[in-house]
This record gives structure tokens, sequence and C-alpha cells, in this order.
């Protein structure tokens, strides 16, 4: 198992500005992924990040927006760029543990607020 | 793209009813998963389905994949309070490591 820890909780923004967003993870992982969560919505896939590697952005999702840091195999940081009220959601982490199709592990989740 | 359906949106039972909700995928799937989110929590991980036709049970939970690896269901049997939460799936298309969520159903139960 994993066990993620995810900071900030919560956070209330004004527009124009950035927040970023960190997630620890107790051991080793190849990969983390970021997600958002939209109020009362399903999980969408923001990107993938690889230690050593640039991370993977999904369809709509662009690194000038939500740039991503992984710095070794135990962190990662994802920030929301020059946000708008459209950006108020639940950002999740998650990783895997063992085998590349097993299950997801996630943070707390950060929930931000923009006004 | 992959596309994964879940319904319904919303269910609301009395205490001790049971509860199923559907899982439909555009494509067949390699696997399929199951999470639960608390209200205020997060995705938490209960069960995964690989094999065509396959059923899995825990405790009052009762997991089926299709035979054609297309679709899914969870039922839950004599609904506590404790089982209030958002139920989402996800599935896998052959040959692609992302996982595609569906839109979750969100039960809530009159104790």
């Amino acid at each position: 198992s994993a066990v993620i820890s995810q900071k900030p909780s919560r956070d209330i923004c004004q527009r124009g500005t950035s927040l970023t967003i960190q997630c620890q993870v107790d051991s080793q992982v190849t990969m983390m992924f970021w997600y958002r969560q939209q109020p009362g919505q399903s999980l969408t896939l923001i990107a993938t990040a690889n230690q050593g590697s640039e991370a993977t952005y999904e369809s709509g999702f662009v690194i000038d927006k939500f740039p991503i840091s992984r710095p070794n195999l135990t962190f990662s940081t994802l920030t929301v760029s020059n946000m708008s009220p459209e950006d108020s959601s639940i950002y999740l982490c998650s990783t895997r543990v063992g085998a590349d199709t097993g299950e997801l592990f996630f943070g707390e989740g950060s929930r931000l607020t923009v006004l | 793209g992959q596309q994964v359906m879940q319904i319904p949106q919303y269910q609301h039972v009395q205490e001790g009813e049971d509860f199923t909700t559907y899982c439909n995928s555009s494509t067949t799937l390699s696997n399929i998963q199951w999470y639960k989110q608390r209200p205020g929590g997060h995705p938490v991980f209960l069960i995964q389905l690989v094999k065509s036709g396959e059923v899995k049970k825990q405790k009052r939970l009762t997991f089926q994949f299709g035979e054609a690896k297309k679709n899914s269901s969870l039922h839950i049997t004599a609904t506590q309070t404790t089982d209030v939460g958002t139920y989402f799936c996800a599935g896998r298309q052959q040959g692609a490591q992302k996982l595609v969520f569906g839109q979750g159903t969100r039960l809530t139960i009159n104790p």
C-alpha cells in the first residue's frame, strides 16, 4: 500500500494568482498521477508524472496552466497557474504500488476555491 | 476516446434496502476497478475485476464483470448507513495504461 500526504488540504485563492500543491508518498513509486474532481463530478486525469522526465498531459490540459515537478521518487507538485473561478475544484494526487495495472492510492485532496 | 458511463447518478434508499450501480464502457476493458468516496473524503479502492464473467464478493458487496468485458455492476445487499458515499467504476482499455473513471453513483441512505 501507499500513504500519500497532500497539502494544502484547502485554500481560497484570488483570481490571477497561482498555487502549488505538494504530494508526498511514503515509499518510492514510479508513476504519480494528478486528477481534478470538480464539485459533484468524476475524476479527470490531468497528467502523469514520472521521475526524471517531462509529465505527460491529457487532452485539454497544458503544461503552462498546470506545471508539474517530480524531483524524486516520493514527491511531486502540481501548480495551478493564473487561476480563474473555473479552476475551483478538488485536486488529487495518486499513485500505484506494484503492478502497472494495480489499484490507485489517493491523497486526501486539495480543495481550491478561486474568487 | 474511451468512455465509461455509470448509472444511476444518484440513488436514495431506506436502510436495509439493496442498491445496485451499473457501469458500461464503449470499448472492451482489460480490467475494471471500483472505488468508494465518502463525503468529504478521497476515493478508496474496493476491488479489481479482470476475468470475463468474474464475480467477487466482499461481505454485503457483490461485484460482477460482464462476459464481454464491457460492463460491470456493484450490488450492495441490505444497505447500512456506513455505505453512504459515491461509488466509482474505473476501466482500463486493453493495451492502455490510463484508467477512465465513470461519473459515479452517489448513494444516500435514510436510517
